[in-house]
C-alpha cells in the first residue's frame, strides 16, 4: 500500500460539512483510494472506494484531483453519530496491509 | 442477523496456554481475513483466506494458526500465548480475493495474556 498521511483529528459541529484530506504521493496507477470508518470498540467499516474523479454514495463524497497524489472525503451534515476515526487507505489488495493511525473526527453539538 | 461474528468476544488467560478465537460470517462471501490491532491502535492483516486456501500470511509467529473448515468460518489458533499477544483480533470478509473493498469486519476479541 502507498504511504499516506492524513491529519490525526479534526473538530466539528453538527450540522457541518466535513473534509478530511488525505496524502499520497507515491500512488502507483492501479492503486484505488478507500476510505473506512471505526467507532470504539468495533470493526472498521467501508464507506466508499474510487479511482478518479468523483464518487458519491448515500454516506459520503470522495473527491481526487486529477493527479491523485491527494484524496478528500466529505461528509455532509455530519452528526454525533459520525464521531470516529477515519482511514485513508491507498492500494489495490489487502497485501502487507495496515490501517495507519487514521483522522480522529469529534463532532460536538 | 449478524453479518460476521466471532466468538468469544473477550478472552482473558496467562501466559502460555492454547486459545482458539472463532468467526463465522453469512454473507456469502469467498474470502475471510484475520487482523490484529495493538495498544497503539494499529490494525493489522495477519492472514486471509479464499476460498479455503491461505493467500496471506504476514510475518505473524508459527504460534498462530488460521483454520478455514468452510468458506464462512475462520477459526483462529494461538499456541504459546505470550504478553505481546495481547490485543483485539478482527475477522473480516469480502467478496474477491485480497480485496480492499467493502470488507465487512466482525465486532472483535479482546485478547488479554496475563
Amino acid at each position: 500500500l502507498a504511504k499516506t498521511t492524513q491529519p490525526i483529528s479534526m473538530d466539528s459541529y453538527e450540522g457541518q460539512e466535513v473534509n478530511i484530506t488525505c496524502s499520497h504521493n507515491n500512488i502507483a496507477t492501479n492503486d484505488y483510494i478507500t476510505w473506512y470508518q471505526q467507532f470504539p470498540s468495533q470493526g472498521p467499516r467501508f464507506i466508499i472506494q474510487g479511482y478518479k474523479t468523483k464518487v458519491t454514495n448515500e454516506v459520503a463524497s470522495l473527491f481526487i484531483p486529477a493527479d491523485r497524489k491527494s484524496s478528500t472525503l466529505s461528509l455532509p451534515r455530519v452528526s454525533l453519530s459520525d464521531t470516529a476515526v477515519y482511514y485513508c487507505l491507498v492500494g489495490r489488495n489487502t497485501d502487507k496491509l495496515i490501517f495507519g493511525t487514521g483522522t480522529r473526527l469529534q463532532v460536538f453539538p | 442477523d449478524t453479518a460476521v461474528s466471532q466468538t468469544p468476544k473477550y478472552l482473558v488467560t496467562q501466559m502460555g496456554n492454547d486459545k482458539s478465537i472463532k468467526c463465522e460470517q453469512n454473507l456469502g462471501h469467498d474470502t475471510m481475513y484475520w487482523y490484529k490491532q495493538d495498544s497503539k491502535k494499529f490494525l493489522k492483516i495477519m492472514f486471509s483466506y479464499n476460498n479455503k486456501e491461505l493467500i496471506i500470511n504476514e510475518t505473524v509467529p508459527n504460534r498462530f494458526s488460521p483454520k478455514s473448515p468452510d468458506k464462512a468460518h475462520l477459526n483462529l489458533h494461538i499456541n504459546s500465548l505470550e504478553l505481546g499477544d495481547s490485543a483485539v483480533y478482527f475477522c473480516a470478509s469480502s467478496q474477491g480475493r485480497e480485496s480492499l473493498r467493502e470488507q465487512y469486519f466482525g465486532p472483535g476479541t479482546r485478547l488479554t495474556v496475563t
